[in-house]
This record gives structure tokens, sequence and C-alpha cells, in this order.
């Protein structure tokens, strides 16, 4: 099975700045089947982006999703107070769908 | 409004059994597939299973193959995961979620604690 390693484990930003999370797959994933979802404390994930790059319906184009291959990004431009959270990034490309362990973005 | 409510979370001991439920309101139930995703305390997310809108296909990850059996009644428009043989590394919360590849909407979550 694909495995999916985030980096950092844990982003300390501040309102404003550009955060910018690291999705590495350890073998190619294909047709570049990329999830990233949001999930806050005691709730269910979000999802955020599909296909690497395709935001899912009512989010803002803050949160854009890119890469290819084995290395894929989730940016976020500017961090508003509600952005605050764990993110988690998936592939579908390869059965066993698989998650990686999770970005946490906290406030600096 | 796309909405999931999982149902059916308890504690139960090992090699016990349990079944969760799933309501779901908002779409238009049997035109789409649904699956059940975990997340062990402290852990990341697990894709467990996957049923397809008519409900003749399944999938299951290789941990909960033989152990799990994923099902839905389309005239109640509810999804089901009938667990069996439980394990403590089967603690977590489950989620519904609407999707087979890409899970659009999820529910709430369910927690089900195997501990003696």
């Amino acid at each position: 099975e694909i495995e999916l390693t985030q980096s950092p484990g844990t982003l300390s930003l501040s309102p404003g700045e550009r955060a910018t999370l690291s999705c590495r797959a350890s073998q190619t994933i294909s047709r570049n089947y990329v999830a990233w979802y949001q999930q806050k404390p005691g709730q269910a994930p979000r999802l955020l982006i599909y296909d690497a790059s395709t935001r899912a319906t009512g989010i803002s184009d803050r949160f854009s999703g890119g890469g290819s291959g084995t290395d894929f990004t989730l940016t976020i431009s500017r961090l508003e107070p509600e952005d605050f959270a764990l993110y988690h990034c998936q592939q579908y490309g390869t059965s066993p769908w698989t998650f990686g362990q999770g970005t946490k973005v906290e406030i600096k | 409004e796309v909405h999931l409510l999982e149902s059916g979370g308890s504690l139960v001991q090992p090699g016990g059994s349990l079944r969760l439920s799933c309501a779901a309101s908002g779409f238009t139930f049997n035109n789409y597939p649904l699956s059940w995703v975990r997340q062990a305390p402290g852990k990341g997310l697990e894709w467990l299973s996957y049923i397809s809108g008519r409900g003749s296909s399944t999938y299951y990850a290789d941990s909960v193959t033989g152990r799990f059996t994923i099902s839905r009644d389309n005239s109640n428009n509810t999804l089901f995961l009938q667990m069996n043989s439980l394990r403590g590394d089967d603690t977590g919360v489950y989620y519904c979620a609407r999707g087979d590849v890409v899970f659009h909407y999820w529910g709430q979550g369910a927690l089900v604690t195997v501990s003696s």
C-alpha cells in the first residue's frame, strides 16, 4: 500500500501568513489522485481539495493544491483564524486508499 | 443539505461484536456509494470499507476483511457496519462518508472502544 508522509508535523504561523503543507508518497500516485481534508477538534473532516488541485464546493480560493507524481502540496495563501486546524492528505490512485498522519497548523 | 448521522458506538469487550448505523438525508441515497473511515486515538484516518449505490459491490481494507461487513438499506436511507471479532486496535471514531474514493460529506462519528 502507498504510504503518505506529511510534513511538517506541526506548523506554527500567525494569521495572515502563508502556509505550505507537504504530502509525500512512497510511490507515484496514479493520475495525481490526491485529496486534502481539514479537521477541527471534535469535528468530522471536511473535503478541501481533490484530484490534487480541484477545490471542493464552497471552499475558499485561499486554499490551493498542487503537485504531481509523489510530491503534493496544500497552500493556504493568507491564514484566517478559522484555518487553524489539522490537515490530512489522502491518495485514491491505488487501492487501498490511504491517508497521511496529518499536519497541525497552529497559531504562533 | 446533506446530513449523515452515525449511531451504535459503545464500549465492547475484545472478541465482541457491534453494529454501527448511519442515517442519511438531503440527497438521493441510492445514487451514491458510501464508505466507512475510522480514526484511532491520536492517529491518522484509515479507510475501511466501501459499498456501491445499489449495494452490489463492496470492498474492504485488509485490516477488517473477514471481520467487518458493510451493507445498506436503500429503502430507509441507512448504511451499516457489522463488526465482529473486535480487537483493541479497532478502538476509534468511526465515520460514515459519502463517496467511494473521495469523501465529500462526513458524519460526526461514532466512538467505539474495545476494552475489557
